[in-house]
């Protein structure tokens, strides 16, 4: 089966700091691999995703790359804002399963 | 695009009375549906999937259960609640085969 082991939270960072979240999952096959996010309060959305190897998913300023060889989804930003205080949650997708299990989500906080 | 309904947004029970969160569906047919639980300070636990009407599968033994009536709604149940219930209920649906999940806002639950 999938599982998924994400970096322990929370983080605190300053405006503008780089930001990489790791994650590391182990899959049958060949999964598809996601980031989501939950804002305070609210459901999780879909930040980003990538279908196979060496496929990199990019929104709103966040990456990360669908690493096969280390089974890695690490999720990085450039210069974070306070807007992307929230939790952080990877996820690999089985191609064939119903199966959506998430990581236990990394809590991330920037501070102006 | 799909937009899930989820109500009540907060529910406040004493323990040993019984639930129902709901969930309802629109913009697509014959969806994937899930119900997940994230606790405080917790990561999600998937609880409950199904695949179509009267088909659903079970993630953790517990007290609670589900039900799906018609292909767009999604019953979450408990007959008695217990304060380990408490938490942040969130329903998605899967777009038959798009591999993608869409979450409801989410339904808070305290058990006192």
């Amino acid at each position: 089966g999938n599982s998924v082991t994400q970096m322990e939270g929370p983080v605190t960072l300053s405006e503008e700091a780089f930001l990489t979240i790791n994650c590391t999952y182990t899959a049958t096959g060949y999964p598809s691999l996601f980031w989501y996010v939950q804002y305070p309060g609210e459901g999780l959305q879909l930040l980003l995703k990538a279908t196979k190897a060496d496929d990199k998913g990019s929104n709103k300023g966040f990456e990360a790359t669908y690493r096969k060889e280390t089974t890695s989804f690490h999720l990085e930003k450039g210069s974070v804002q306070v807007s992307d205080s929230a939790v952080y949650f990877c996820a690999p997708i089985p191609y064939t399963g119903n199966q959506f299990y998430f990581g236990t989500g990394t809590s991330l906080t920037v501070i102006p | 695009s799909q937009t899930i309904h989820q109500w009540p947004a907060t529910l406040v029970q004493p323990v040993g009375s019984p639930l129902s969160l709901e969930c309802t569906v629109e913009g697509t047919s014959n969806p994937n549906l899930y119900w997940y639980r994230q606790a405080a300070g917790r990561g999600l636990q998937l609880l409950f999937y199904s695949v179509g009407i009267g088909q659903i599968s079970s993630e953790v033994p517990q007290n609670l259960s589900a039900s799906r009536p018609q292909d767009r709604q999604f019953i979450l149940s408990s007959k008695k609640l217990l304060l380990s219930d408490s938490g942040f209920y969130l329903c998605a649906s899967e777009r038959s085969g798009a591999n993608v999940l869409t979450f409801g806002a989410g339904s808070r639950l305290t058990v006192l």
